[in-house]
């Protein structure tokens, strides 16, 4: 089983359009979480961290569910320029306290 | 602006050839940086941590005779492809932080291509 599993997509949405983004991942001992977008051919970039009582940046809400060991993305209100990959990462605290990325869900926004 | 910089951007080789990559960060010092490979369509895969003044730590599966990793000082580590073969093309990525869970910053990226 992967280390963080994401539905690769790709999603295609209208302009305006609500979109969510699922992601779970295997180590309960994962200590954060962030959501990265990355361009064609660019490096990642962070979108947001995620917390377990949920965040909001705008039009872009990130949930945390340890429980389930789950995290979520919603993009509401969707834009042409929201289209890219987005990266589910998580962190491994502890020794080795480096980011495992997931494969990541390619957004295509049509006008 | 970048608070991490990766040179070259791009860099074709010929098979058999050694490659060297920088990073930099050029706002704070990283005493450790990562190095990510990415291939078309996948994610991001850690090759190694690189630790300032010590030996890198290798993920499982990379060599570390073929990739080479130096962190000479506190704002840049390089990684050195060894006879690069064709099926070492790929997008490499540094990343680095700036304190212990702060934000990861990346480079742009090299894509090296090995005819």
């Amino acid at each position: 089983r992967k280390e963080v599993e994401q539905d690769p997509g790709p999603f295609n949405v209208p302009e305006g359009a609500t979109v969510a983004f699922n992601c779970t991942y295997s180590n309960s001992a994962s200590q954060s979480f962030f959501w990265y977008r990355q361009d064609c051919r660019k490096e990642p970039k962070l979108l947001m961290s995620v917390y377990s009582s949920g965040n909001e940046d705008g039009r872009f809400t990130a949930q945390l569910n340890r429980a389930s060991q789950y995290i979520s993305l919603l993009i509401r209100d969707s834009k042409l320029s929201d289209s890219a990959t987005y990266l589910c990462v998580v962190n491994m605290r502890g020794a080795t306290n480096k980011l495992i990325f997931g494969t990541g869900t390619l957004l295509a926004v049509q006008p | 602006g970048a608070v991490v910089s990766q040179h070259p951007s791009r860099v074709i080789c010929k098979s058999g050839t050694s490659v060297k990559i920088e990073c930099r960060s050029l706002d704070f010092q990283a005493t450790t940086m990562f190095w990510y490979r990415q291939f078309p369509k996948q994610s991001l895969m850690l090759m190694a941590t690189s630790n300032e003044g010590s030996k890198a730590t290798y993920e499982q599966g990379v060599e570390k005779d073929k990739f080479l990793i130096n962190h000479a000082s506190l704002t840049l580590s390089t990684l050195t492809v060894t006879s690069a073969h064709p099926e070492d093309s790929s997008f490499y990525i540094c990343s680095a932080r700036d304190y212990g869970d702060g934000e990861l910053f990346f480079g742009e990226g090299s894509r090296l291509t090995v005819l």
